[in-house]
């Protein structure tokens, strides 16, 4: 199994309050992304980075901001959580060549 | 634009018989296509892929899934179901136009086994 860890793995917070997720790697792989699970909806791309410093949005984005300072670890924040953010968020990996992407354990987000 | 469909919400079968999950892909060139299975609390799981090549692809678990261009299809198969295989599946395409090896998944097909 690839190396990711996700933390933490369970969350309650409160509408309004700032959220961060950790997405960790020990791959060194070039590409990292963020995923929102939701019934009905599969996995919805919610940022993706190509690199340190680099990112870029995905289909669901707003309301959520991510960074990546250095290669290991990708960060999703949500600023001012509200309750349509509750759901399970996934990171992955990808390497450079290859396509193919490797999931983290999930985090499950519950606003109240 | 990129879409994959797996037309098959939830299936149901027999501890031993055999299985196929559809999945329909829309895509501009030669995609990259995936399966992944999701247990209960866990992440996705990498089964088989398909870049090029001979049609049909071994994954793990003993799945295997073929390729074919004329139906745009990539259906995951598997002899013989045992009880463990209960769980979600997904089936990917991609890449992203734009980079980033962005994947498009479909909305996954739940898996139960009757014993």
């Amino acid at each position: 199994d690839a190396g990711i860890t996700q933390s933490p793995r369970h969350k309650v917070t409160e509408t309004g309050t700032p959220v961060t997720l950790r997405c960790h790697q020990t791959e060194n792989h070039r590409y990292m992304y963020w995923y929102r699970q939701d019934p009905g909806h599969g996995l919805r791309l919610i940022h993706y980075s190509y690199g340190v410093k680099d990112t870029d949005k995905g289909e669901v984005s707003d309301g959520y901001s991510v960074s990546r300072s250095k290669t290991e670890d990708f960060l999703l924040t949500l600023e001012s959580a509200t309750s349509s953010q509750t759901s399970v968020y996934f990171c992955a990996i990808s390497p450079e060549q290859g396509y193919e992407q490797y999931f983290g354990p999930g985090t499950r987000l519950t606003v109240t | 634009a990129q879409s994959v469909t797996q037309p098959d919400i939830h299936i149901t079968v027999s501890e031993g018989a055999s299985l196929e999950l559809r999945c329909n892909y829309s895509y501009g060139a030669t995609p990259y296509l995936f399966w992944y299975v999701q247990s209960p609390g866990q992440g996705l799981q990498l089964l088989l892929k398909y870049f090029s090549g001979d049609t049909l692809v071994q994954g793990i678990k003993g799945f295997e899934a073929e390729f074919k261009r004329s139906q745009s299809s990539f259906n995951l198969r598997k002899p013989s179901v045992h009880w463990s295989d209960a769980a979600e599946y997904f089936c990917a395409v991609g890449p992203f136009t734009g980079g980033g090896n962005k994947l498009t998944f479909g909305t996954g097909t739940q898996l139960k086994v009757e014993l």
